[in-house]
Parts: structure tokens; sequence; C-alpha cells
């Protein structure tokens, strides 16, 4: 089975503060994803990434970086914290097979900033 | 933009029954849709994932159908059970997802 694990389930983080969200996928895959989730607005895409080193806007990339050194690792930075991050931050990886892009997530980061 | 709604936000049914969750999307240009299950404050198990060339998968209780050139996706579940209880996500796409904000189930026994 895929397994996609985050660094942490709760985080509550101060505002200014530089904030790292780490995911790691143990398959192999190509793709890795950060989305957020808030209520009424759904989950939105902040980055991703086809591979190491390389990175694409989502939809709401302003206030967040990412870096992917390693295939199995994607980060998702914080560079100063504020209250309207306060959010669920999700990962995901799938693989590029031509034929399916099939999407796995992990448990998901609570973040709250103060 | 791709635009994704789903249909009813919310519904609530006795347990036993079969019921469908409805998605539509915009843009016709996807590679596939997947359907997704979100239990309060955990993370997205992927239930389904239809290619653009298929038009139906079934898994067990589940069974989701595409119409891509009506911007259409069903999820049809048979003989619904409280362990049912959940969000479901609609999520059409290529490379990467455009997500529906969900249909809250709730089954009672």
């Amino acid at each position: 089975d895929v397994k996609v694990t985050q660094s942490s389930r709760y985080l509550v983080k101060r505002t200014g503060e530089k904030v790292f969200l780490e995911c790691v996928q143990d398959m192999d895959h190509e793709n890795m994803f950060w989305y957020r989730q808030d209520p009424g607005l759904g989950l939105r895409l902040i980055y991703f990434s086809y591979d190491v080193k390389m990175k694409e806007k989502g939809d709401i990339p302003e206030g967040y970086s990412v870096s992917r050194e390693k295939k199995e690792r994607f980060s998702l930075i914080l560079e100063s914290a504020s209250t309207n991050q306060t959010s669920m931050y999700l990962c995901a990886s799938s693989i590029s097979t031509g034929q399916s892009y099939e999407q796995y997530f992990g448990p998901g980061t609570r973040l709250t900033v103060t | 933009k791709q635009e994704v709604t789903q249909i009813p936000a919310a519904l609530s049914v006795p347990e036993g029954e079969n019921l469908v969750l409805n998605c539509s999307f915009t843009d016709s240009a996807i590679y596939n849709l997947q359907w997704f299950r979100q239990d309060p404050g955990k993370g997205l198990t992927s239930l389904l994932l239809i290619q653009s060339s298929q038009r139906e998968q079934t898994s067990g209780r589940l069974n989701a159908s595409l119409d891509k050139s009506s911007g259409r996706s069903t999820l049809y579940i048979a003989a619904s059970q409280p362990g049912d209880s959940a969000t479901y996500l609609c999520a059409p796409g290529y490379s990467t997802l455009t997500f529906g904000k969900g249909t809250m189930l709730l089954v009672s026994p």
C-alpha cells in the first residue's frame, strides 16, 4: 500500500514564525502536492512538484514556498506565518503512468497560527 | 478554469438505502476523475479512479460512472451502512485535480 506521512498531526505556531511542514511518501512517486482545506472553500492546491528540485505554483501559492531535495520528501514552508494561514494542510503523491494519475493523501496537519 | 459542483451538499438516509451522489464539472478536457472519502479531521481516502476512456468503475458496494462529454459523474452506494458516514469528494483533472466541496453523508442505524 502507498503510504504518505506528514510530520505532525497538530501544530500551533505564533504569527511571524517560519513554519516547516514535511511530507514523505514511500512509493517512489514522481509527483507530490500540497493542498489546504478550509470550511466552505474546499481543497485548494498550493504547490506541486513533478520531480526533484522542480516546483509549480498551484492556485494559492502566495505566502508559501516549497522544497523538494529528495524524491520522497516534499516540504511546505510558511516564511512568516499569519493567522489567515490557520488551516488543515494535506499532502498527496501520484505516479505518472500515462494512463493514471491517482493521488494518495497523507493524514493532514492541522495548523493553528495565533 | 475548472469548476466542480457536488449535489447534494448534505444527505441523511436510513441504513440500507441505495443512494446516488452527483458531481458536475465545467471543463471536459480531463484525464481522469477520482472519488474520495474523508472522515472528520482526517485525510482523504481514494475510493475509485475512472480514466477518461472508461465509463464506470466498481469497488464492492460502490460504483462510479463518468460521462465526460456532459461533464458529469455519479457515485452510487448500494445498501448503505452507518460506516459509510463521511464526506465524499469528487475530483476531475489531469496531473492536478480540482475538488468539489463534497457531499456530507450521514447514514443512521
